[in-house]
């Protein structure tokens, strides 16, 4: 069965750093894309950007480049995304998501909500 | 890039039809055929509903049907049911080689 879970809600202040992850399991972690979407409070799905755990190969939506950091570790099927500095415009639901490169997203994972506030 | 334009609400009685419309451009729906839809109930993460404009995945109800004409997509859904009510995204893979989704539809069955 695939899998993909999240690590747990965060609450954070504004310029500190955070890393979340999200840890794939029951398929090949390396041959997949894994996708990232933001859905702030009240709002609808964001495309952040996709890798390939397989050659770390990165895609940025333009609106999210420069603002969040993607990455993954292929030898424990874990990708992440990552803040250098929050800002409270950052709280947000975050999930990952199997992707394919040009198409579907056919598994989610189940979110990990985080809060910037002063 | 901007989000694909979808209607904010539709509403339906039980047994009726739907469409919602996702309305894009030349450098997204209109280039590739990868448009997909997605259905999130509150609290909960999203479902793929249907892939590549017209394919519904394994398990998802043959109610659900999608098309697609020019730079505007759509998303049927007959013989509407109460478990139905969610909000729905498209999504469509871009020139930019990146993936736009709409800003979502609250559909309410009444």
């Amino acid at each position: 069965e695939v899998q993909l879970v999240q690590s747990g809600a965060e609450v954070k202040k504004p310029g500190e750093s955070l890393k979340i992850s999200c840890k794939g399991s029951g398929y090949s972690f390396s041959t997949y894309w894994i996708g990232w979407v933001r859905q702030m409070p009240g709002k609808g799905l964001e495309w952040m950007g996709i890798i390939y755990p397989g050659d770390s190969d990165i895609r940025y939506s333009p609106s999210f480049e420069g603002q969040v950091t993607i990455s993954a570790d292929k030898s424990i099927s874990t990708a992440y995304l990552q803040w250098s500095s929050l800002k409270a415009s950052d709280t947000a639901m975050y999930y990952c998501a199997r992707q394919y490169l040009t198409a579907k997203i056919d598994y989610w994972g189940q979110g990990t909500l985080v809060t910037v506030s002063s | 890039q901007s989000a694909l334009t979808q209607p904010a609400s539709v509403s339906g009685s039980p047994g009726q039809s739907i469409t919602i419309s996702c309305t894009g451009t030349s450098s997204d729906i209109g280039f590739y055929n990868h448009v997909s839809w997605y259905q999130q109930h509150p609290g909960k993460a999203p479902k793929l509903m249907i892939y590549d404009v017209i394919n519904r995945p394994s398990g998802v109800s043959n109610r659900f049907s999608g098309s697609k004409s020019g730079n505007t997509a759509s998303l049927t859904i007959s013989g509407l049911q109460a478990e139905d009510e969610a909000d729905y995204y498209c999504s469509s893979y871009t020139t930019a080689s990146t993936h736009v989704f709409g800003g979502g539809t609250r559909l309410t069955v009444l």
